[in-house]
């Protein structure tokens, strides 16, 4: 069946632009996660999703970053007024559940996002 | 603050060589252990996830091996391949659910 995929592959945008990234899960996944890799660093969390709630969102850098999911599906990172250091890979994955930590996670290709 | 560690950073090994690698985590409160392998342009893949104390896990040429009571894991390759180069990350999840924490990463590149 079809993986997790990530829109768009690449940004540029310049800074102070809002953007948007959008997450399509595998069908059936109630747990949804956003990372981030910023260049020479590991995966930080950002976010976590079951079903459309997200029960924290203390991973999120700033109050300039949102996120939602709707219909227990497709989710949207929401970056306003870019800033030179958000720029990373934005990786977004899925798992059966997330009150469970035996259940491995998957990926989606990522978004490489670049603010000028 | 807890933190997952990998070592070496990166490695270079040549075609036919073994090699292991290690991920440090803290040793209380253990949930679960996963490993993913994240090659070039694609997306990171689960390899394995461990939950118990002395478990061993195969698949294929890679293996894993984990001991909670002193807070590591070893990731072993037999027998290295070209197609094995990759960065290899361990994730410990800090509250047995959701927020996970990932390792830096292993590079390795097997030359052929």
């Amino acid at each position: 069946g079809a993986g997790v995929s990530q829109s768009p592959s690449n940004k540029v945008t310049e800074k102070g632009k809002d953007v948007e990234l959008r997450c399509d899960p595998i069908s059936g996944h109630t747990a949804l996660y956003w990372y981030r890799q910023s260049l020479g660093q590991g995966l930080e969390f950002l976010i976590y999703f079951q079903g459309n709630s997200a029960p924290d969102k203390s991973g999120l850098p700033s109050d300039r970053f949102s996120a939602e999911r709707t219909g227990g599906s497709v989710s949207t990172l929401t970056i306003q007024r870019t800033q030179q250091e958000d720029s990373a890979v934005y990786l977004c994955a899925s798992s059966t559940r997330g009150t469970v930590s035996n259940q491995p996670q998957h990926f989606g290709d990522g978004t490489r996002l670049s603010i000028l | 603050i807890l933190n997952v560690e990998q070592s070496p950073q990166s490695l270079h090994v040549q075609e036919g060589d073994s090699t292991n690698f290690t991920c440090s985590f803290p040793s209380s409160n253990f949930y679960a252990l996963h490993w993913y392998r994240w090659e070039t342009a694609k997306s990171p893949e689960a390899l394995f996830v461990m939950t118990l104390n002395g478990d061993e896990k195969k698949k294929g040429r890679i293996s894993a091996t984990l001991n909670t009571k002193e807070g590591y894991s070893y990731l072993y390759i037999k027998g290295s391949q070209p197609e094995d180069s990759a960065t290899y990350l361990c994730a410990f999840p800090t509250s047995g659910t959701y927020k996970y924490i990932f390792g830096t990463g292993t590079r390795l590149k097997v030359l052929a």
